[in-house]
């Protein structure tokens, strides 16, 4: 099955500084790749998805990139804030199927 | 607005006691799953469904079983609960086709004393 790894594990950065996640997947026949942010408490919330068709998508301050050959993708975002604190979990999948989540990256900004 | 709830958020139960947890949806999706959550580990796939009466196992389903016999709900069972079933379940539901964007559930965390 599929298996995605995802780095890293913490994340400090300070305020206004840029944050980079990454993440690899095994499966060749994903082609859907979901990010989800958890803050604390709260359940995990998509904030930005990509599709194998596309080489990279981005919504305001964030920013997802794929590169199917290596079979990676990283979520950028800039000009960080303190509420973007949380946990970040990538995951891949075949559209309507089970996501496969990676283990998490605890983002801490800091003012 | 879309709303996937849980049964309980805090749940405390003994060692062998039989558990259900329930995960109620009202988007009409077809696909429903549970997962559960610990520190280190992500989110790991217990058992889905993609239609009512049919269930898959996922990726941990040793020791859980589920049902779903409505559309709207699908049930976790814990046939006898044991400690190292302590964890945060988190339930999530999505469409089959088209944009298949889980959404999660607030979460139920199980303590088995």
């Amino acid at each position: 099955g599929e298996n995605v790894e995802q780095h890293p594990s913490t994340l400090s950065v300070q305020e206004g500084d840029s944050a980079v996640i990454k993440c690899t997947y095994s499966d060749s026949a994903s082609n859907y790749f979901p990010w989800y942010k958890q803050e604390l408490g709260k359940r995990p919330q998509l904030i930005i998805d990509i599709r194998s068709n596309v080489g990279e998508k981005k919504d305001q301050r964030i920013a997802v990139t794929l590169n199917k050959t290596a079979k990676h993708f990283s979520l950028h975002i800039t000009e960080t804030q303190p509420e973007d604190s949380a946990v970040y979990f990538c995951a891949a999948s075949i559209p309507g199927y089970a996501l496969n989540f990676g283990k998490g990256t605890s983002l801490l900004v800091t003012p | 607005d879309v709303k996937v709830t849980q049964s309980s958020r805090y749940l405390v139960k003994r060692t062998g006691e039989k558990v259900f947890l329930e995960c109620v949806q009202d988007m009409d999706h077809e696909n429903m799953f549970w997962y559960r959550q610990d520190p280190g580990l992500g989110l790991r796939l217990i058992y889905f469904s993609y239609d009512v009466k049919m269930k898959e196992k996922g990726d941990i389903p040793e020791g859980y079983s589920v049902s779903r016999e409505k559309k709207e709900r699908f049930s976790l069972i814990l046939e006898s609960a044991s400690t190292n079933q302590t964890s945060m379940y988190l339930c999530a539901s999505s469409l089959k086709q088209g944009i298949n964007e889980q959404y999660f559930g607030p979460g139920t965390r199980l303590t088995v004393t």
